[in-house]
């Protein structure tokens, strides 16, 4: 499975935009990028993904770079509740591996208020 | 709330033991994922079904097995515990077989 790498923590303020990188130099060109969420004492959230193109949702916006070596998760204006352990994933649209998601140790968010 | 519901929330056992968990999908969902989450190891995939049958199968330990349903509710069944299987049983589900996926709140399984 192609990696990523993420920073092992973040801070941000709440009300302010926050934007956490993930890099994926080894992705290959059917990999999807997906990102999950996991608040405190709960069950990861799907937030966003996106295979080539720029995606936005009611969450977040995932901005992916034009070699598809790096992405970035984009969260508009933080809140209290934004406060959790991101995973950037990749995912392979073929192949055994399905729906299989390989969780890495994520980027920890802090928001202040 | 996702959605997906699992039972029990928690599960304290000895080791040695079986223990079966239980998950419902959302109403529609006909893939059921297994995750582990434990302190050590992280968030580990453990087997997919996708309408009854194995999808895919990640490092699930023999003495660990799974199935789903004709209902598509699944169960995940843990036997000869041990100490190291104390951890956070997910099940996640999704529409087909590789959508974005949905989790439960999970199971705290404590093996004494």
């Amino acid at each position: 499975d192609a990696k990523t790498t993420q920073p092992n923590s973040m801070e941000s303020n709440e009300e302010e935009p926050v934007h956490l990188p993930c890099n994926h130099s080894t992705i290959s060109g059917t990999d999807y990028i997906h990102w999950y969420r996991q608040l405190p004492s709960q069950g990861p959230e799907y937030v966003i993904h996106g295979l080539t193109s720029n995606v936005n949702n009611r969450m977040a916006s995932l901005a992916i770079a034009e070699d598809r070596k790096s992405s970035t998760l984009i969260l508009h204006r933080a809140t209290l509740r934004d406060a959790a352990v991101y995973y950037c994933i990749l995912s392979p649209a073929g192949g055994t591996s399905y729906g299989k998601l390989t969780f890495g140790q994520g980027t920890i968010l802090t928001v202040h208020p | 709330d996702s959605g997906v519901t699992q039972t029990p929330k928690h599960l304290i056992t000895a080791t040695g033991q079986r223990v079966t968990l239980r998950c419902s999908p959302r109403s529609g969902d006909l893939s059921v994922y297994w995750y582990q989450q434990s302190l050590d190891q992280g968030l580990q995939f453990l087997i997919q079904y996708y309408n009854g049958e194995e999808r895919a199968k990640g490092n699930i330990l023999e003495r660990f097995s799974a199935q789903q349903f004709p209902d598509l509710h699944s169960e995940l069944n843990l036997s000869s515990l041990e100490l190291g299987d104390s951890a956070l049983y997910f099940c996640a589900s999704s529409v087909d077989d590789r959508g974005e996926q949905y989790f439960g709140p999970g199971t705290r399984l404590t093996v004494t």
